[in-house]
């Protein structure tokens, strides 16, 4: 059975660092991609970034110089790491498997806060 | 980065009825590989994104027919017939063809 976790603060104070963790289970991070997408309260959804399969990574360009996305194989675990926060980050991140027909199946997402 | 426009941001429709979304990128979605990386999800209120429709024209497993893809290049559609109470929602059209990867940003679909 294919399930993704998400898990990390609930609230982080602004210029900090996020760290979200997303762990899987019902398949291995190094046979199928991960992405990160992010939807801030009553807006639409925004692709974070993802790491492939193969272990290389892609960012959102906008996010790019504050991001980084990881993983630990033998946890079947992936990373997202943001620093810097401002209160526009603010909203629910979740992580999200690639099949070759595109998100199939989706972590309950982590509602982040950026507030002092 | 490619820009993904919906059009209409809010549409409402009559249960039975029939209604369309269109989805258009500031670049041509056809890969190199031949294929078109276009998607569409809908996102009920309060639950996950779902996944509809992939590669333009085909429907994900357990999609009812109602709902159908289309387009090519930089246009893109998807159409919703005989709409039920359980196809109100946000969607969103998603890119998987250019780096970074980019969502639309989503049509409202509302009970008239």
């Amino acid at each position: 059975q294919v399930r993704l976790k998400e898990s990390g603060p609930r609230l982080v104070q602004p210029s900090q660092t996020l760290s979200v963790t997303c762990t899987v289970s019902g398949f291995s991070v190094t046979s199928y991609h991960v992405s990160w997408v992010r939807q801030p309260p009553g807006k639409g959804l925004e692709w974070v970034g993802a790491i492939w399969k193969g272990g290389s990574t892609d960012y959102n360009s906008a996010l790019k110089s504050r991001l980084s996305i990881s993983r630990d194989t033998s946890k079947n675990q992936v990373f997202l790491k943001m620093n810097s926060l401002q209160t526009d980050d603010t909203g629910t991140y979740y992580c999200a498997k690639h099949s070759t027909v595109g998100f199939d199946y989706w972590g309950q997402g982590v509602m982040v806060t950026v507030s002092s | 980065d490619v820009v993904m426009t919906q059009t209409p941001v809010s549409l409402s429709v009559s249960l039975g009825g029939q209604t369309s979304i269109s989805c258009r990128s500031s670049q041509s979605l056809v890969h190199s590989d031949g294929n078109t990386y276009l998607y569409w999800y809908l996102q009920k209120p309060g639950q996950l994104p779902q996944l509809l429709i992939y590669k333009v024209s085909n429907r994900f497993s357990g999609v009812p027919d109602r709902f159908s893809g289309s387009g090519s290049g930089t246009d893109f559609t998807l159409k919703i017939s005989r709409v039920e109470p359980e196809d109100l929602g946000v969607y969103y059209c998603y890119q998987g063809t250019h780096y970074p990867r980019t969502f639309g940003g989503g049509t409202k679909l509302e009970l008239k």
